[in-house]
């Protein structure tokens, strides 16, 4: 384990289901991230939090909806999914100052949309 | 807005070679990174590169950070199977909390 644990592993969905993926991070820090890893593209930053605040929204579809109950918690709750919405989804945590080793990243989410 | 290039995107190569991965940054970035992924699996963080002229070291890899030329490189001595994996590079955008990803290199070591 990393010490941010994402759940569940593995997701299958329709078109007009609703479900959300969960990161948790107790490593003390207190900026959390949302990234999409597709197969033809880099890696995407979606979502940050600072301080359970949200401070980027990278032009993210409204069909994605983070939340952050508090610094150790990260939601994204998907609803009306298209299959293009396919990817692998990493949450990330840092110190609020990027501390030197950068993000840790969870193991990621592997979401399939049919 | 910070845009990072890796070279090559795909590399296969012999056990006991050594080779380089770039990565080229536009802008001017606070820190550069290096992460591997192997399949299935999360990003690793490998190296943390600082400032001009760092140099860092772990086994068989070995991460260089030029600033003036806007260069990162991963170099990867006597090559051996464990080292298959896509190697990341990060640039840090200055003056914000966030990392910019290269392509990443999809690399091959073949006995």
């Amino acid at each position: 384990e990393t010490g941010v644990t994402q759940t569940p592993r593995h997701l299958v969905m329709g078109m007009t289901n609703k479900k959300s993926l969960k990161c948790e991070q107790h490593l003390g820090h207190n900026a959390m991230y949302w990234y999409k890893q597709s197969a033809k593209k880099p890696l995407e930053l979606m979502f940050v939090y600072n301080f359970k605040e949200q401070t980027e929204n990278n032009s993210v579809p409204s069909r994605f909806s983070p939340e952050c109950p508090n610094s150790s918690h990260l939601f994204l709750h998907l609803h009306t999914l298209q299959p293009e919405d396919s990817a692998l989804y990493l949450c990330a945590s840092s110190q609020d100052s990027l501390s030197l080793y950068g993000y840790t990243f969870g193991s990621g989410t592997r979401l399939t949309v049919v | 807005e910070l845009k990072v290039e890796q070279n090559p995107l795909f590399l296969s190569m012999q056990e006991g070679k050594n080779y380089t991965i770039y990565c080229n940054y536009s802008t001017t970035s606070d820190r550069l990174y290096w992460y591997r992924q192997d399949p299935g699996k999360s990003l690793e963080s490998l190296f943390v590169l600082l400032s001009n002229g760092a140099v860092k070291q772990e086994g068989r890899l070995m991460a260089s950070l030029d600033t003036k030329a806007r260069l990162s490189t991963l170099h990867i001595t006597a090559a051996v199977h464990d080292l298959s994996a896509t190697y990341f590079c990060a640039g840090l955008i200055q003056g914000a909390q966030k990392l910019v990803f290269g392509q990443g290199t999809r690399l091959t070591i073949n006995p």
